[in-house]
């Protein structure tokens, strides 16, 4: 199993230009998750999906779109790329343990760099 | 809000040496909390977990013990190695399946 795999894993665009992050995952899990991650301010979420079909905000939605047509897919969107928008970008997943709580599991980032 | 708070770093210590990163939190209920690691150029790797009050949470050496009263969850290990050097980050879970970090401690054991 390849757990969860993002496209591409790194990327220079200039300041206006778009582009779309893919996650993909094969673990069936329902959650999915956008964050990005900046030097000395931990992880952040973007947007998440509750499964297939669905989107919501997070903590730092603006400038970002995401999109969940299928269940193990989940794209990130930048219409605009701004140089505020430099970053690693992790996308996530979880599914409720046996113990009855929820764990993430990771992909490998995605590092963006806007000039 | 839910929130966790960590010690800023970097964290340097020798090779046997006793580590402890510590990390406390705000949240509503009772939420599960976390110890994520991240190797360089790597994603998050769950490390260990505490889902209530009391309990203790370890895995490769590493241990930390959900402390309600102090809200707190620290991370220890009693000899760390050079493998051990990463970035370390606190989280908590509430019931609504939204997860909240800490904003990280690196590690840096020298031989």
């Amino acid at each position: 199993n390849a757990g969860v795999t993002q496209t591409p894993k790194f990327r220079v665009l200039k300041t206006g230009q778009s582009m779309t992050l893919l996650c993909a995952q094969d673990m069936n899990h329902e959650y999915m998750y956008w964050y990005r991650q900046d030097p000395g301010m931990g992880l952040r979420l973007i947007h998440y999906s509750v499964g297939e079909g669905t989107t919501a905000k997070g903590e730092v939605p603006d400038g970002y779109n995401v999109s969940r047509l299928k269940k193990q897919n989940f794209l990130l969107g930048l219409e605009s790329a701004a140089p505020s928008q430099t970053s690693v970008y992790f996308c996530a997943t979880s599914q409720i343990s046996p113990g009855g709580t929820y764990e993430q599991y990771f992909g490998p980032g995605t590092r963006l760099t806007v000039t | 809000g839910d929130s966790v708070t960590q010690m800023e770093g970097p964290v340097t210590l020798s090779e046997e040496a006793f580590l402890t990163i510590n990390c406390t939190y705000t949240a509503t209920g009772y939420p599960s909390l976390f110890w994520y690691v991240q190797y360089p150029g790597e994603g998050l790797q769950l490390l260990l977990k505490a889902t209530k009050a009391d309990d203790k949470g370890s895995n490769k050496g590493f241990e930390a013990t959900y402390r309600k009263e102090t809200t707190s969850f620290h991370l220890e290990k009693g000899s760390v190695q050079v493998s051990d050097s990463a970035v370390y980050f606190c989280a908590l879970s509430n019931n609504f399946n939204k997860f909240y970090f800490g904003s990280g401690t690196k590690l840096n054991v020298k031989p």
